[in-house]
């Protein structure tokens, strides 16, 4: 079975500018969430998505935003990118909310 | 919301030494899972232990749920055991929450 596949890997963009990742989850898999890793902040939560509703949100600005399609891959998006966003983002899937998380390689991201 | 803390942060070993890793978490949770980021930042599933004891090769893990707080156990530590630890918690239907990390380094 393939795993969570996350696109792209990496990326370099420019404060100002805004970003979509991709998340592909374990095929049946029905739970998506995602998070932020710095390294001073650890891992942070961003959102979580269930069968396309949102079930819970972390606390980020609005700029964050996410969306769970019929097929379960997700997608974020971050607008007006900030220096502080540079980060490697984090999705993970599981077959329902309490299951184990399995997570993808991660896409890390650069805002210069 | 629930607090993971996890303890050491920072543990360095030489190979062949045996380990123990600490989680503790402030409220009753019906999930709770051991993670090992490698240098490339992969988050890899080690456990989910929600409860009780479970083995998998060197590494076993017990989580305490009456005294809220979980273990993970490496033991003869190889140079490939190096990276981030992190235990994660969730209590009901809200965010898994996870604790801060435990650095282990393993040297030759």
């Amino acid at each position: 079975k393939a795993g969570v596949t996350q696109t792209p890997r990496y990326l370099i963009k420019t404060r100002g500018q805004q970003v979509t990742l991709s998340c592909s989850p374990i095929s049946g898999h029905r739970s998506v969430s995602w998070y932020q890793q710095t390294p001073g902040q650890g891992l942070q939560f961003l959102f979580e998505y269930f069968s396309e509703t949102q079930r819970n949100k972390g606390n980020f600005p609005g700029r964050f935003s996410g969306r769970q399609f019929s097929n379960s891959r997700s997608e974020m998006n971050v607008s007006t990118l900030e220096l502080g966003d540079s980060a490697l983002y984090l999705c993970a899937s599981s077959l329902e909310g309490n299951s184990p998380l399995h997570f993808g390689n991660g896409t890390r991201l650069t805002v210069t | 919301g629930i607090q993971v803390e996890q303890s050491p942060p920072d543990l360095i070993l030489q190979e062949g030494a045996n380990s123990t890793l600490r989680c503790n978490f402030s409220d009753s949770v019906n999930n709770l899972q051991w993670f090992h980021q490698n240098p490339w930042g992969q988050l890899i599933n080690l456990f989910y232990i929600p409860s009780g004891t479970k083995q998998n090769g060197r590494l076993s893990a017990t989580t305490v749920a009456t005294e809220r707080y979980s273990l993970l156990y490496i033991s003869s530590s190889q140079t490939t055991d190096s990276g981030v630890y992190f235990c994660a918690c969730r209590q009901g239907a809200q965010k898994l929450v996870f604790g801060q990390g435990t650095r282990l380094t393993i040297n030759p």
